[in-house]
């Protein structure tokens, strides 16, 4: 199926630092979507992106939607203990199915 | 309700039992779908619903996993006769319509543990 490349696959960082991930892909998004997942919980929208070249923020967070409709960004700055959880991309393909294509996800720890 | 309502949110099972894993989504929502999160790994599609109907049940691992949605609204998941590599949090997700360009909300989870 289709595969969303999410990298890093975690992160260690202290609190105060910035923190930027990245998905890619080899076949064109029509949408970008950036989801947080805490311990025991679902994942929730932080970001939804939907025209090449946009950027958006929510806060701390801004993240990007890349020129070549193949890849997406998310930075977090000025970490806080609470930014701790897995951080997954997600979108719709171009002419694809109904269905929303994950990433592996980027398991953020931020230390005081 | 409010949000996508997941029960139990955890079930312990002896091998070989079957479970049934229920989701109730966001009032309005016509399309629910199913995910299974194994531990420390993403987020593996199973089965999407467009009313009561599966248009794509390509992620079901097998023939012991099946699902259910009636009235256009409650769904449930069954695994017959379970084995330990089913252990996994099973999530649940709806939206509005497919391709929802808001994403789906999802629910918290069934965390699945087979013994």
């Amino acid at each position: 199926g289709q595969q969303l490349n999410q990298s890093p696959q975690s992160m260690f960082i202290q609190e105060g630092e910035d923190v930027s991930m990245n998905c890619t892909s080899s076949s064109i998004f029509n949408t970008w979507l950036w989801y947080k997942q805490e311990p025991g919980e679902g994942p929730v929208l932080l970001i939804a992106l939907y025209k090449a070249g946009e950027l958006t923020s929510n806060g701390r967070l801004t993240a990007q939607f890349g020129i070549t409709r193949k890849d997406s960004f998310l930075n977090i700055s000025a970490s806080i203990p609470s930014d701790v959880g897995i951080y997954f991309c997600a979108g719709y393909t171009q002419g694809g199915s109904e269905k929303l294509v994950f990433g592996k996800g980027t398991k953020l720890t931020v230390n005081p | 309700g409010a949000g996508v309502s997941q029960s139990p949110s955890n079930k312990v099972t002896e091998k070989g039992k079957d479970v049934e894993l229920r989701c109730d989504p966001i009032s309005g929502h016509t399309a629910l779908y199913w995910y299974r999160q194994s531990l420390g790994q993403g987020l593996e599609f199973l089965i999407y619903f467009q009313g009561n109907s599966a248009p794509d049940k390509s992620g079901l691992p097998s023939d012991r996993f099946s699902a259910e949605r009636t009235g256009g609204s409650v769904s449930t998941l069954t695994i017959q006769r379970t084995q330990q590599e089913d252990s996994a949090v099973y999530l649940c997700a709806s939206s509005p319509s497919p391709t929802g360009r808001n994403g789906y909300t999802f629910g918290s989870g069934t965390r699945l543990t087979v013994v």
